[in-house]
Order: structure tokens, then C-alpha cells, then sequence
């Protein structure tokens, strides 16, 4: 049972244009969201998080918006670099008083194209 | 320092060896996971050590033994794996189990195959 999807395998976005990376989580109880990119060869990054108390969060160029009734979540990358190609990997744990643990998500490819 | 290391890069073993995967860091975490990976899936978590104590094991067969001598080192000890367990297995730190929220740094990890 696949409780965070990230339903787009791949994704191809021109340079300098904006890459939207869409993840949906079927677990309400999940209250903190993360968003991993992972290059060839080595192993995942935390890029940015959200609590469920937020809709938004913004860092640099990255922006995580959640729709906690839709039960999704997005990471907008703008403008889109070469250097952002990779695999992003959705994440999403429960708050259980230092117990928790992610979840992740199958991952999407993103290519920049020059 | 924000590095996980992760020793050996790569290991090939036989299904009636005994090998072990290292895990180093020096960040003062006290927090290390280890995940495992299969092609085009997510990583798995597999087990977590808070404060040099497991404090998750996810229902993993007894082949894989984890070990925490001390804050900055985990190991991952196999014995008697089945090829099903090749995969790319992957260490991460945390400051504290609580806050893996907020930001857990992982290795490059170590690709198994079990022949």
C-alpha cells in the first residue's frame, strides 16, 4: 500500500521555465511533508519541508504549496536549472513524539532541457 | 563536516557469506537510519537508532543485523542474503530522531548484490 505517490514518473521542462513536481498522500494522519532531490550515484537531499499548518513555504527558487483536503502537494521550481535535473522524492512522517520515520514517495525524474 | 559516509561503494557477496556495510558520521547526530532501495522504488526504512539504541526496526528478517558501537558509527552486518536483497542500501543521520523532520542528510549508499 502506496501511501505518498508521486504519479509522474518523469518530467521535462525547459530551461528558465517553471517545473512543477505534484505528490498526493492518502494517510490524513500525515502532518509534515519534505521534499528530497537525488543525484546518480549519491544519496538524497533534503530540499525543503511544510507542516501541515501551512499552505505554503518558500525557499530561494523552491516552493512547497499543500492542499491538505486534496491530500496533495506540489514543489514549484522557478526558474528551472540544468543543474536541478535529478530525482525528487516526496516524504511525509507523523508526529509521534520523537518516534517518527518518512515515508517517500516513488520519485520523479526531472530533466532540464538547455 | 556534513557528510554521511558510507563504506563499501559497492559489494557483491554470495548468499552463504558475511559481510558488513559501514556508516560514518560527525555531525553529532544522534539519530542514524538505514534505508533500502530497489530500482524505481522508495527507500524503505529498515531500521533507526536513537541515541545509540534501536528504536525501529521494521519488521526485518534476522539476516540483517544492525549495530551502533558508539554516536558516530553504524553498521549493517548480512549474513546468509538472498538475492532478493540486492538492492542500494542507504545510511542518514539526524541531530534527534524528533526533528528527522526537519533535516536528515544521507550517504551515497552502498550497492549490494547477492548472488
Amino acid at each position: 500500500d502506496q501511501q505518498v505517490k508521486q504519479n509522474s514518473p518523469s518530467l521535462s521542462v525547459q530551461e528558465g521555465r517553471i517545473s512543477i513536481l505534484n505528490c498526493d498522500y492518502t494517510n490524513s494522519m500525515f502532518d509534515y511533508f519534505l521534499w528530497y532531490k537525488k543525484y546518480p550515484a549519491e544519496g538524497p537531499t533534503f530540499l525543503i519541508s511544510i507542516s501541515s499548518i501551512k499552505d505554503k513555504n518558500e525557499d530561494g527558487r523552491f516552493t512547497v504549496f499543500l492542499n491538505k483536503s486534496a491530500k496533495h502537494l506540489s514543489l514549484h521550481i522557478v526558474p528551472s536549472q540544468p543543474g536541478d535535473s535529478a530525482v525528487y522524492f516526496c516524504a511525509a512522517s507523523i508526529s509521534n513524539f520523537g518516534n517518527e520515520k518518512l515515508t517517500f514517495g516513488t520519485g520523479t525524474r526531472l530533466t532540464i532541457i538547455p | 563536516d556534513t557528510e554521511v559516509t558510507q563504506t563499501p561503494k559497492h559489494l557483491v557477496m554470495g548468499m552463504t557469506n558475511k559481510k558488513s556495510l559501514k556508516c560514518e558520521q560527525h555531525m553529532g547526530h544522534r539519530a542514524m537510519y538505514w534505508y533500502k532501495q530497489k530500482a524505481k522504488k522508495p527507500p524503505e526504512l529498515m531500521f533507526v537508532y536513537s541515541y545509540e539504541k534501536l528504536s525501529i526496526n521494521e519488521s526485518v528478517p534476522s539476516r540483517f543485523s544492525p549495530e551502533c558501537p558508539n554516536s558516530s558509527l553504524l553498521n549493517l552486518h548480512l549474513h546468509a542474503l538472498q538475492p532478493e536483497d540486492s538492492a542500494l542500501y542507504l545510511c542518514a543521520s539526524s541531530q534527534d530522531q524528533g526533528v528527522i523532520n526537519t533535516e536528515a542528510f544521507f550517504g551515497q549508499g552502498t550497492r549490494l548484490t547477492v548472488v
